[in-house]
């Protein structure tokens, strides 16, 4: 079975800074990891994903993600926040090649960007 | 194109009542999903489908049911409301072997 863990439950930056949001996993097999992200009132929209080859992932609106193996880790970075990213962020997991696509996701991340 | 649809966007119901939360999508895709949101739990899967007729069980299955029987439809049925089962709910779909899934806007509902 596979798990997500994002320990922190809110991040406040400031516009302009940049700003590091945490996943972490466990699992016993491979695994495809996702960020989504949850606008106000929305439903969720794919940020990124990692499935194989190069670590460092590229996504929408600026953000990237660095898939770490040994730490199991895929943080998702942003070197300058703007107002508009506030949001919620959800790290996600699944079976790598599985014939159903079922997410284990995190408990999500509330960024809360300032003026 | 519409993707993932839901309907109603919101709904109130009574203990007791039972409701079906409708799931459409256009895309001819095999896979789909309805998950749970709660504040502090992220999603949780309910239930999912890998085609017409065929439905599994996920994480927190307890007091819904599910059938498919086209491959656009995957309607989620409340048969007794519980105040437990307030929540936001959202139908997710994709291709089989595919590792993205397309989510609905979602529907809340309050069970008093």
């Amino acid at each position: 079975a596979q798990s997500v863990t994002q320990l922190d439950s809110q991040v406040p930056v400031f516009e302009e800074a940049p700003v590091e949001l945490r996943c972490n996993y466990s699992s016993s097999v491979s695994v495809y990891l996702f960020w989504y992200v949850q606008y106000p009132n929305q439903g969720l929209q794919l940020l990124l994903k990692y499935l194989s080859g190069s670590t460092l992932v590229k996504g929408i609106n600026g953000f990237e993600a660095e898939f770490n193996k040994s730490q199991t880790s895929f943080h998702l970075r942003k070197p300058s926040v703007h107002i508009s990213d506030t949001a919620e962020y959800f790290c996600a997991v699944s079976r790598a090649g599985g014939a159903t696509n079922k997410l284990i996701f995190g408990t999500g991340t509330l960024l809360a960007v300032q003026p | 194109n519409a993707g993932v649809t839901q309907t109603p966007k919101f709904q109130v119901l009574k203990t007791g009542q039972s409701m079906t939360l409708q799931c459409a999508q256009d895309m001819n895709h095999e896979y789909m999903s309805w998950y749970r949101q709660d504040p502090g739990m992220g999603l949780r899967l309910i239930h999912y489908s890998v085609g017409a007729g065929i439905t599994d069980q996920g994480e927190v299955p307890n007091g819904y049911n599910v059938s498919r029987s086209t491959t656009e439809d995957f309607p989620l049925r409340l048969l007794s409301a519980a105040p437990s089962q307030t929540s936001v709910y959202f139908c997710a779909s994709s291709w089989a072997y595919s590792e993205t899934q397309y989510f609905g806007p979602g529907t809340r509902l309050l069970v008093l």
